[in-house]
């Protein structure tokens, strides 16, 4: 267990919809980190959040938003969602930037997103 | 300048053999390289990791090798079991200032009994 937590575990849904997806960082963790797995496509970075600001974007869709709140919880927004938007979204988190150790990231069990 | 390429894709060793897993990479600003396990339906887990200062890490039947001159790691399973079938992936950042993790595009090991 990473400590880090994830709802839902699975999401069914319509293309068109919106949903949210929740992060819950390990305790002392500032950073939280959200990635896109696919099948045909690995682990995507999608956006990263450091004590409530935002600090690097990867590959997020437009249609994509996350924010992170003052108890450094995170939520990733997908609205729009169409066929292709299913996959399994991980939410990691680090100690902080300057980790002396590296960028270790400890990674939550993931949410399955389907859309229908 | 940012990608991690990983090979192979797939692998398949008897139990009790090595596997190895290869990554290079071109950005001289990295210098930290973990390697992450992933278990169908899991979230990747860091498994081990290396800076490189020196040049071999292991712990119990993982090693990382590292070439810096070539830019290249390598994970080798010794005495592989059938509970490390498994998608593993490696991955490398800097660790000064902020610096996200670049991963590699993931190896699916299987180990048959």
């Amino acid at each position: 267990d990473s400590g880090v937590t994830q709802t839902p575990k699975h999401l069914i849904t319509a293309t068109g919809q919106r949903v949210t997806l929740r992060c819950s960082p390990r305790s002392g963790d500032l950073s939280v980190y959200w990635y896109q797995q696919s099948l045909d496509q690995g682990l995507q970075f999608l956006i990263q959040y450091y004590n409530g600001e935002e600090r690097a974007k990867g590959n997020i869709l437009e249609r994509f938003s996350a924010q992170q709140f003052p108890d450094l919880h995170s939520e990733l927004n997908l609205s729009s969602l169409e066929l292709g938007d299913s996959a399994l979204y991980f939410c990691a988190s680090s100690v902080q930037i300057q980790d002396p150790s590296g960028d270790t990231q400890y990674f939550g069990p993931g949410t399955r997103l389907t859309v229908l | 300048q940012q990608q991690v390429k990983q090979s192979p894709q797939s692998l398949i060793v008897q139990k009790g053999g090595i596997s190895i897993i290869n990554c290079a990479y071109e950005n001289t600003a990295f210098d930290y390289f973990p390697w992450y396990q992933q278990f169908p339906g899991k979230g990747p887990a860091l498994l081990i990791a290396i800076r490189p200062d020196v040049s071999e890490k292991k712990e119990g039947r993982f090693t990382i090798s590292f070439n810096k001159s070539a830019k290249q790691f390598s994970l080798h399973i010794m005495d592989s079991q059938p509970g490390d079938s498994a998608t593993y992936f490696c991955a490398a950042s800097g660790s000064t200032g902020f610096q996200k993790l670049v991963f590699g595009t993931g190896t699916r090991l299987l180990v048959s009994p």
